[in-house]
């Protein structure tokens, strides 16, 4: 069975300063990963993905995230943060072994981005 | 600009109600899905629909069904609405292959 484990329930970081969500996940074959944003009383929304070929991918607002398969791991990143970063991040995963193309989502992590 | 669009951004209803929850997708994607979100809980899957009259069971389906008679169009059934089911309702599409999701804004219920 896949899984996907955000370790965080809540990071808080300084206006400024690096954000770094992280993000394990587990799966029986090749992943695809997605990281969305969610803001107050809103949908999710899309901020990048890895497929395949380069491990660092660049997605909306300035954030990014290395695959790293050894780690198993797909941490999210932005080298300064803003306030209005501030919000619930979810990280997916999906793979061919499910049927249907079902995401398994982490339980997300709330940022707290402080002026 | 492609979307998934959610009949009701906050709903009200009374236990007992029959309640829909509506979805609407303009992408022309096979896959529709109905989770619910809860503090602490994240996100949890209750139904999804791979083709149209077709549906399948999630994680959570109890006091749920859907129909999908249209391939754009995924509703989302509570019978009888109760109190546990007060929660944010949100739909998402996505194409037969292996992709990305797209949601939609969100329902926020409250049963009273």
């Amino acid at each position: 069975a896949q899984s996907v484990a955000q370790p965080e329930d809540q990071v808080n970081v300084a206006e400024g300063n690096p954000l770094t969500v992280k993000c394990t996940y587990s799966v029986s074959g090749n992943p695809y990963l997605f990281w969305y944003v969610q803001y107050p009383n809103r949908g999710l929304q899309f901020l990048l993905k890895y497929i395949t070929g380069d491990n660092l991918v660049k997605g909306s607002y300035g954030f990014e995230a290395e695959f790293n398969k050894s780690q198993t791991s797909f941490h999210l990143k932005k080298p300064s943060a803003l306030v209005s970063d501030s919000a619930l991040y979810f990280c997916a995963v999906q793979t061919a072994a499910d049927s249907w193309g079902k995401f398994q989502f982490g339980a997300g992590t709330q940022v707290v981005v402080t002026p | 600009d492609v979307k998934v669009t959610q009949s009701s951004r906050y709903l009200v209803k009374r236990t007992g109600e029959k309640v829909f929850l509506e979805c609407v997708q303009d992408m022309d994607h096979e896959n529709m899905f109905w989770y619910r979100q809860d503090p602490g809980l994240g996100l949890r899957l209750i139904y999804f629909s791979y083709d149209v009259k077709m549906k399948e069971k999630g994680d959570i389906p109890e006091g749920y069904s859907v129909s999908r008679e249209k391939k754009e169009r995924f509703s989302l059934i509570l019978e009888s609405a109760s109190t546990n089911q007060t929660s944010m309702y949100l739909c998402a599409s996505s194409p037969r292959t292996l992709g990305g999701y797209t949601f939609g804004s969100g329902t926020r219920l409250t049963v009273v």
